[in-house]
Formats: C-alpha cells, sequence, structure tokens
C-alpha cells in the first residue's frame, strides 16, 4: 500500500536559516511520481516539484532544493537562507503509475514551517 | 491560462441542508479530482473522474455525498443533508499525464 510520512509536525526557524523538511514514502510500484506542494496561510495547495522514480538527481530551484534517494525512500526538500513568506504547511505527496502518470494522489500529514523574523 | 476555480470560496450553511460545490477544471486536462482537508484527517480523495467518467468513488464517506462531471468543463460535488462534521476545506484538482493542479479550495461550514 501506499503511504507517505512526514514525521516532522512542526518546524521553527529564525529567518536566513537553512531548514529541510523530511518525507518517506512507501510503495510496492516501480513507476511512481513524488510531490511537494505548499499551502501558504491563504489556504490554496501550490504545486512546487515533481519527481519520477528514475530520475534520482538532486534538484534546485532557487533557494529551494530536493533530494531524492531510493535507497532510503526518502524525497527531502530544503529551503536555504529561509524568509518569512516561507511560512507555510508543506505537503509531500506520491502517486502510482496506473495507465497514465499522476492519477490520485496520497499526502503526507504535512510539516507546518514557521520562520521568523 | 486559468487555474482550476472553484465557488463557492466559503459557505455556511446550516445542519440539514444541501451544499453543492462547483468546480471548473483546467482546460486540456482529462483528469479531475474531489479533496477533502479536515485538521483530523489532512488531505483525503474523495473522489475523481477520468474523461468526465467516475474512476474510484471509495473515498466518498457515505451516501451523502456524491459527484458529477457531467462534461469536460464542470464538475459538482453535492452533500445532502449537510451534517457538521462534514465541516472542511474542499479541493477540487485536475491533472494531464503528471502534475495535479489544485483549486483555491471551498471552505465549507455546517452549523
Amino acid at each position: 500500500a501506499q503511504k507517505v510520512t512526514q514525521a516532522q509536525t512542526e518546524i521553527s526557524v529564525v529567518e536566513k536559516e537553512d531548514v529541510t523538511l523530511d518525507c518517506v514514502y512507501e510503495t510496492r510500484d516501480t513507476t511512481y511520481y513524488l510531490f511537494w506542494y505548499k499551502q501558504p496561510p491563504s489556504g490554496e495547495l501550490v504545486f512546487l516539484i515533481r519527481r519520477n522514480s528514475f530520475d534520482e538527481q538532486n534538484e534546485i530551484s532557487g533557494r529551494y532544493s530536493w533530494n531524492f534517494q531510493k535507497s532510503t525512500s526518502s524525497f527531502n526538500f530544503t529551503i536555504t537562507a529561509s524568509q518569512v513568506v516561507d511560512s507555510a504547511v508543506y505537503f509531500c505527496a506520491l502517486s502510482e503509475e496506473t495507465d497514465q502518470a499522476g492519477t490520485a494522489l496520497i499526502f503526507g500529514k504535512g510539516t507546518t514551517l514557521s520562520v521568523s523574523s | 491560462d486559468a487555474g482550476v476555480i472553484q465557488s463557492p470560496r466559503h459557505e455556511v450553511t446550516e445542519m440539514g441542508q444541501e451544499v453543492t460545490l462547483r468546480c471548473k477544471p483546467i482546460s486540456g486536462h482529462d483528469y479531475l479530482f474531489w479533496y477533502r482537508q479536515t485538521m483530523m484527517r489532512g488531505l483525503e480523495l474523495l473522489i475523481y473522474f477520468n474523461n468526465n467518467v467516475p474512476i474510484d468513488d471509495s473515498g466518498m464517506p457515505e451516501d451523502r455525498f456524491s459527484a458529477k462531471m457531467p462534461n469536460a468543463s464542470f464538475s459538482t460535488l453535492k452533500i445532502q443533508p449537510s451534517e457538521p462534521r462534514d465541516s472542511a476545506v474542499y479541493f477540487c484538482a485536475s491533472s494531464f499525464w503528471d502534475t495535479i493542479y489544485f483549486g483555491e479550495g471551498s471552505w465549507l461550514t455546517v452549523v
């Protein structure tokens, strides 16, 4: 069965600190997709990144970076030099491939990140 | 391009009333999803459609919930009769291939 675990419920940091959000997943499929979404206080869910199971390259986008390790079934998210605007709930999610990639997502419980100035 | 559009954004209704939430997916997307978010249960998939056909409704909590997708550009989620425990944020999302995009959510309060 699919499962996504975000063990960190809440994290508090001070601006400019680096922070890593952990995500561990379980799946029996060899082909799957991993996602991160951001939910700011306004409530919408914002897509951040998608990774397929065959691409273990780390990705960097500005202050954001993602580390995908199949050996440990982890897909961790690091924010470098955090800012107050990064305060949000961050969700890791998994979908397994059926006849078309990207069917229904299974979400973790989310990590609430609070960045103070 | 416009994103996923949901209405209403906020609704307060009395227990027992019918609630209809509406969703317009992104044009060209062939999958549509309804999710519910609560503090206790997090984000839960209720139902999803492919090419307007319901594929999996196992997440629909009970018969009071129903969803339809009469065409590729419109879907509804109906709760009848509504109960206080239905209070949640209901998200509609759509996808084509591998990335699911969410609407801004409909915040439902049943009093």
